[in-house]
Order: C-alpha cells, then sequence, then structure tokens
C-alpha cells in the first residue's frame, strides 16, 4: 500500500519567520511529485510538479527540493506572510490500471499569525 | 474564465436518500475525478474518469456511483448504501491521464446526513 506522510500536521508561525515542512513518498518507482496549496474556502490549487532528483522549484517566496532516492520533499516559506495561512497538501501519483492516480498526505495546517 | 464548478457548497439530506453532487468543468480536460475528505486524513479517491462514457473505481467506491455522459460534466450520487456519507467533496480535473499533470480542482460539497 503506497503511503504519502506530510509533517508537521500543523505550523503557527509568526509574519516574517521563515518555516519548512517534509513530504515523505515511496522511494521506488517515482515518476513524479505533486505540492498543492489549499486556502480555507477555496479549493486546492497546484504550487508544483516536480520530477527529477535534486531538483528545486520557486514561486516568489515558496520554494521546494526534492530527493527521490530518499522519498521526502521540503517545501519552503521564506518571510512568511498572513496570506500563506493554508494547507499545504503533497501527493505521488500511482499508475494503476492506465489511469493517472493521485496518493495525498493528509497535509500541513500553516497559520501565519501577524 | 475556466475552472470547474461545484455544486451545491452545502448539503443536507436524511438518512436513506440518494443525494446527487454537481460537478462542471469548462477545462477542456478529458480526465475528471471524485474525491472525500474526511478530518485528520488526506484526499481519497472514489471515482475518476478518463474520457466519456468510461469511469473506473478508486479507493471508496462502495456507496457511490457517477456517470460521464459529457465530457464537462462528471457528477457523483451518494447513494443510501454509503454507511458514512457526511464529509466534504472534492471534484478535480487534468488534462489527460498521464501521472505528471496537476489536478485542477473546484471548491467542494459539504454533505452533511443525519
Amino acid at each position: 500500500i503506497l503511503n504519502v506522510e506530510q509533517s508537521p500536521q500543523s505550523l503557527h508561525v509568526q509574519e516574517g519567520d521563515s518555516t519548512n515542512f517534509t513530504c515523505s513518498f515511496p522511494s521506488s518507482n517515482f515518476y513524479a511529485l505533486h505540492w498543492y496549496r489549499w486556502e480555507t474556502a477555496k479549493s486546492p490549487e497546484a504550487l508544483f510538479v516536480m520530477t527529477l532528483n535534486g531538483d528545486e522549484k520557486k514561486k516568489g517566496r515558496i520554494s521546494a527540493t526534492l530527493n527521490t532516492k530518499e522519498g521526502y520533499s521540503y517545501l519552503y516559506i521564506k518571510g512568511s506572510q498572513p496570506e500563506d495561512s493554508a494547507t499545504y497538501l503533497c501527493a505521488f501519483p500511482a499508475f494503476s490500471g492506465g489511469y493517472n492516480k493521485l496518493i495525498f498526505g493528509a497535509g500541513t495546517r500553516l497559520a501565519v499569525h501577524p | 474564465d475556466g475552472g470547474i464548478t461545484q455544486s451545491p457548497k452545502y448539503l443536507f439530506r436524511k438518512e436513506g436518500q440518494n443525494v446527487t453532487l454537481s460537478c462542471e468543468q469548462n477545462l477542456n480536460h478529458d480526465a475528471m475525478y471524485w474525491y472525500r475528505q474526511d478530518p485528520g486524513q488526506g484526499l481519497r479517491l472514489i471515482y475518476y474518469s478518463q474520457i466519456v462514457n468510461d469511469f473506473q473505481k478508486g479507493d471508496i467506491a462502495e456507496g457511490y456511483s457517477v456517470s460521464r455522459e459529457k465530457k464537462e460534466s462528471f457528477p457523483l450520487t451518494v447513494t443510501s448504501a454509503q454507511k458514512n456519507p457526511t464529509a466534504f467533496y472534492l471534484c478535480a480535473s487534468s488534462i489527460s491521464r498521464h501521472r505528471v499533470y496537476e489536478q485542477y480542482f473546484g471548491p467542494g460539497t459539504r454533505l452533511t446526513v443525519t
């Protein structure tokens, strides 16, 4: 059974703090790793799709790294702002029965306090 | 604007009644998905569809049914056979079944059955 673990479950930081959290996934048969951001009362939206070991992607103050050999990805937020408050989900694609199936972690809920 | 719409946002039903959740997309995506979220858990796949008139069971399909008569529409029926139907339901789509492509999500429907 494929499992995707995220830690911590929740995180409270002050505005301006930098923070990071982890996604662990199966290291065998790796194809890609997705990161999504889910703000309250909105739809989850894709942040990054990472495919290469050692890959680093950046979007504004948010960046992510990928280690496929050991099966983890880090998401970093530099200088957190209240608008960064959201749940951050990672998802691991499993190719089952010829279909794209995403296995999601439970998410890290980030609260940034002014 | 292209996107995914789900209606209604909140739905209340009595136990024993079937209920249908709507999902429409105008992104011209081939693949569509239904997920369920319960507190403290990741999104779990209920059903997915690659093309019109085709759909496959996900991990927790029991008590649910779907149809895909049009490319843009993928309604989910929660039947009375679903033992714990109260949950948050998300619909998603992606360009194709290829696993690299990110999924686009609707705003979700919160179903409460009493």
